[in-house]
């Protein structure tokens, strides 16, 4: 069965500080997907990392995916209020997704 | 991408009662998956939907409670049954991608809750 686990679950952080988020995945898999919630949303996708090395950056968030670990980061670079919100990874298993716990990030002005 | 229209948005339901939550897709798709999202919680995958056979639930879940419908390739329909306030929870479809699954998409969600 595979397993997803994020941490951290719980992430406070300063405006313009840096932070990593990660995510451990315990099968193989080649395809992973970062999704962003915001309070009583729906999900955004964010990224979809699809090899082994792929990195993908969009603004202030940068994602990469180390097939060979089963881990996959999501960088926070000089964070802003904006990016508030719970951030979830995601493990493609065949024709289903097996999601992390979630991290909730509250950046503080 | 696709885009995915789901409803109802919320909803509040006396125990005991049933919901029927609907999934409408802007394009065809082989395969919709229902998921569901308890408060504070991540997301868990209730069944996946193909059209044209049964539904395939995950452990934990059964077709007697959450009763699933997908008789076209752009629509599916999943139902709350016997409804108790543990079902409280957000409910929410999703699609694959075309091609080899490269996105997932994934409608507004229903939240439900039960009282």
């Amino acid at each position: 069965e595979l397993k997803v686990e994020q941490n951290p679950l719980f992430l406070s952080m300063q405006e313009g500080k840096n932070y990593t988020i990660y995510c451990n995945y315990s099968t193989t898999s080649d395809r992973l997907y970062w999704y962003r919630q915001d309070p009583g949303k729906s999900l955004e996708s964010l990224f979809v990392l699809l090899s082994n090395g792929a990195v993908k950056q969009e603004g202030r968030l940068m994602a990469s995916l180390d097939t060979k670990a089963r881990l996959s980061t999501l960088h926070i670079t000089a964070a802003v209020h904006d990016l508030s919100a719970t951030y979830f990874c995601a493990v493609d298993q065949g024709n289903m997704l097996t999601f992390g716990g979630g991290t909730r990030l509250m950046v503080k002005p | 991408s696709a885009v995915i229209s789901q409803k109802p948005s919320r909803d509040i339901c006396q125990r005991g009662t049933s919901l029927t939550i609907q999934c409408q897709v802007d394009s065809q798709v082989t395969m919709m998956f229902w998921y569901r999202q308890q408060p504070g919680q991540s997301l868990t995958l209730i069944a996946t939907a193909n059209q044209g056979s049964e539904a395939t639930y995950e452990s934990g879940f059964v077709i007697d409670k959450f009763p699933i419908s997908r008789p076209n390739l752009t629509f599916s329909t999943l139902t709350v049954s016997n409804m108790s306030p543990e079902d409280s929870s957000i409910y929410l479809c999703s699609v694959e991608g075309g091609g080899p699954r490269t996105e997932a998409f994934f409608g507004q969600g229903t939240r439900l809750t039960v009282v």
